[in-house]
């Protein structure tokens, strides 16, 4: 079983300040985990996956998450928000196994509004 | 490339009457993907397809949802006798399948269905 909570419903950051997106995962398996972007009317944009390689992933647009198998999360964070971050951001966890085809599983979202 | 194309992108249909969205993956991709993302219901797995074979079509809601896919490449989501409750937008995705790990999915625009 697998399961994904993303703490915040939404965060607010002013221009220029740091960003941070909170998600834990439950996951029976060593899970995949990504973060997708969505812009308002848009389709799920990928920022960055990790797959069992590095702990630390670097995403596009100055993005990167940590994780941490201690602490079953993948939080999200960017040093410095612009007004395009605003957004809805989704935590998602994967497992393949023998029983399982690696069915995503979505976060709630976190809704970001950055203020000027 | 070509990303993944979905047609219409809005349709607006009487309470009753069939509908038929239809996504065109990304060329190559084997593994295709619908979602349903209704307002406060986040994102919402209704069926995955490996070629044109669905392994998992547990998230088709009921017997008047189903889809197909052709040639391994484009799919149709069929809603019969539609309800006011279907009104959401429809998301297809598409990954490549290499065995071992989740692969991410790459998302369309969306079709935007409104049952009036």
């Amino acid at each position: 079983a697998q399961s994904v909570t993303q703490l915040d419903s939404h965060v607010s950051v002013s221009e220029g300040t740091p960003v941070l997106l909170r998600c834990n995962y439950s996951s029976s398996y060593s899970p995949s985990l990504f973060w997708y972007v969505q812009h308002p009317n848009k389709g799920l944009q990928l920022l960055l996956k990790y797959t069992s390689a590095a702990t630390l992933v670097k995403g596009i647009n100055g993005f990167e998450a940590e994780f941490k198998k201690s602490e079953t999360s993948f939080h999200l964070t960017k040093p410095s928000a612009h007004m395009s971050d605003a957004a809805e951001y989704f935590c998602v966890v994967s497992s393949m196994t023998t029983d399982s085809w690696g069915k995503f599983q979505f976060g709630a979202g976190t809704q970001v509004v950055v203020t000027p | 490339g070509a990303g993944v194309s979905q047609s219409p992108s809005n349709k607006v249909t009487e309470k009753g009457k069939d509908v038929e969205l239809r996504c065109d993956p990304i060329s190559g991709h084997t593994a295709l993907y619908w979602y349903r993302q209704s307002l406060g219901q986040g994102l919402e797995f209704l069926i995955y397809f490996q070629g044109n074979s669905a392994p998992d079509k547990s998230g088709l809601p009921s017997d008047r949802f189903s889809a197909e896919r052709t040639g391994g490449s484009v799919s149709t989501l069929t809603i019969q006798r539609t309800q006011q409750e279907d009104s959401a937008v429809y998301l297809c995705a598409s990954s490549p399948r290499l065995a071992g790990i989740p692969y991410e999915q790459y998302f369309g625009p969306g079709t935007r269905l409104t049952v009036t």
